[in-house]
């Protein structure tokens, strides 16, 4: 157990539709990091917070926001949603902001997201 | 852009035997390297990283190798167990925040 936490596990929604994945990070930890993992595109980092605020933004689309809150709990909303954006989404944390490098970023069990 | 991948998308091997999976990046600029297992139902767990300065990292039972001239990057699993079965990945992080992943090796041990 990674200590990283995520809300829900399995997720079944149609087209068009918003979805909310949530995360609760290790004791702690004050950066969390987003990724997402598809067949065909691997695991890809999405976004990163440190304290609440955008620390580092990789390959994430208009129709995906997150945030993190005072709390250090983080959401990642998905609107509008499209088939392809079938995929588990991963939470992961760490205490400082540098990412992989001084940190080891530990990596939740992630939300499945099933769009049909 | 960065690109990190691997060289066997699959590896099978005998219980007790030592597997080595291999790994290609790109991005010359990569100076910190990180190989993570990923168990079926879960996320990634670290296992071992390396940096540029060095070639060569052991931990318990793995090793990883670091090949700079080639861009090439190993991790050697020693008397592989069943329990080792899983989707191993390396990622590379060339001075950012990202941590770019390969697509992973499926290794699967044969009791």
């Amino acid at each position: 157990d990674s200590g990283v936490t995520q809300t829900p596990k399995h997720l079944i929604t149609a087209t068009g539709q918003r979805v909310t994945l949530r995360c609760s990070p290790r004791s702690g930890d004050l950066s969390v990091y987003w990724y997402q993992q598809s067949l065909d595109q691997g695991l890809q980092f999405l976004i990163q917070y440190y304290n609440g605020e955008e620390r580092a933004k990789g390959n994430i689309l208009e129709r995906f926001s997150a945030q993190q809150f005072p709390d250090l709990h983080s959401e990642l909303n998905l609107s509008s949603l499209e088939l392809g954006d079938s995929a588990l989404y991963f939470c992961a944390s760490s205490v400082g902001p540098q990412g992989a490098r001084g940190n080891t970023i530990y990596f939740g069990e992630g939300s499945w997201l099933t769009v049909v | 852009g960065e690109s990190v991948g691997l060289h066997l998308p699959t590896l099978s091997v005998q219980e007790g035997d030592n597997s080595i999976i291999n790994c290609a990046y790109s991005n010359s600029a990569s100076d910190y390297f990180i190989w993570y297992k990923q168990e079926s139902g879960k996320g990634p767990q670290f296992i071992i990283d390396i940096r540029s300065n060095m070639d060569k990292r052991q931990g318990q039972r793995v090793t990883v190798l670091l090949n700079k001239t080639v861009k090439h990057l190993s991790l050697q699993i020693a008397a592989t167990q069943p329990g080792d079965s899983a989707v191993y990945f390396c990622a590379e992080t060339p001075g950012a925040n990202n941590l770019f992943f390969g697509t992973g090796t499926r290794l699967t041990v044969i009791p």
